[in-house]
């Protein structure tokens, strides 16, 4: 059983479609973390959860709305994504924020 | 916002060769990770280092915490094939929240 589970590892939507992006983490952590995985770019901070309330929104648009109800689960959910949105998005936990963090292996995301 | 910067962008080497990369800041920090990551998988975290000049191996890898506490080098000694993929530091610096900070990599290339 890996540490942190993304589903789905592809989707391809239309820019009028609503998705939800899901990760699970089975490491008994903290914190959770969504980024955004551009070619040619950093990685990017989107969001931070510690102890499920969210510590931390990057500048990220409102058509990202991130959901985090319990410890263990984490949820993206996608609404009116514009084509630029396509990426790899990775979910991440760590024992405590900012410290060693655990990858999911990530959702390649296109938008139509 | 803080960055990193990750030297070399790129390096193609031939197998048994040792490979060196390094990550510079103008800030102070804390930690420094090393992660790797293959094409469509998720950064694996590989080295972590919490002290200035602390210097931890695993495997063929090894990687410092330089005095300076603004810089972190990575060494992989006698490549393999399997070592291609793209290499990521990260830290967390002084007075910078409690978020990681990324590079934008290091593509290794390792030729049978």
């Amino acid at each position: 059983e890996t540490g942190v589970t993304q589903t789905p590892r592809h989707l391809v939507m239309g820019m009028t479609n609503k998705k939800s992006l899901k990760c699970e983490q089975h490491l008994g952590h903290n914190a959770m973390y969504w980024y955004k995985q551009s070619a040619k770019k950093p990685l990017e901070l989107m969001f931070v959860y510690s102890l499920e309330e969210r510590v931390e929104n990057n500048s990220v648009p409102s058509r990202f709305s991130p959901e985090c109800p319990n410890s263990s689960h984490l949820f993206l959910h996608l609404h009116t994504l514009q084509p630029e949105d396509s990426a790899l998005y990775l979910c991440a936990s760590s024992h405590v924020t900012g410290l060693e963090a655990f990858f999911g292996q990530g959702t390649r995301l296109t938008v139509v | 916002g803080q960055q990193l910067n990750q030297s070399p962008q790129s390096m193609f080497i031939q197998e048994g060769e040792d490979v060196s990369m390094n990550c510079t800041s103008s800030s102070i920090f804390n930690t420094w990770l090393w992660y790797k990551q293959d094409p469509g998988e998720g950064p694996v975290l590989l080295i972590a280092l919490y002290k200035a000049g602390e210097l931890t191996s695993n495997g063929r890898l090894t990687a410092q915490f330089g005095t300076t506490r603004k810089d972190s080098f990575l060494n992989i000694s006698a490549s393999i094939p399997s070592d291609v993929g793209i290499y990521f530091c990260a830290g967390q610096y002084k007075g910078g929240s409690e978020k990681l900070v990324f590079g934008k990599g290091t593509k290794l290339t390792v030729n049978p």
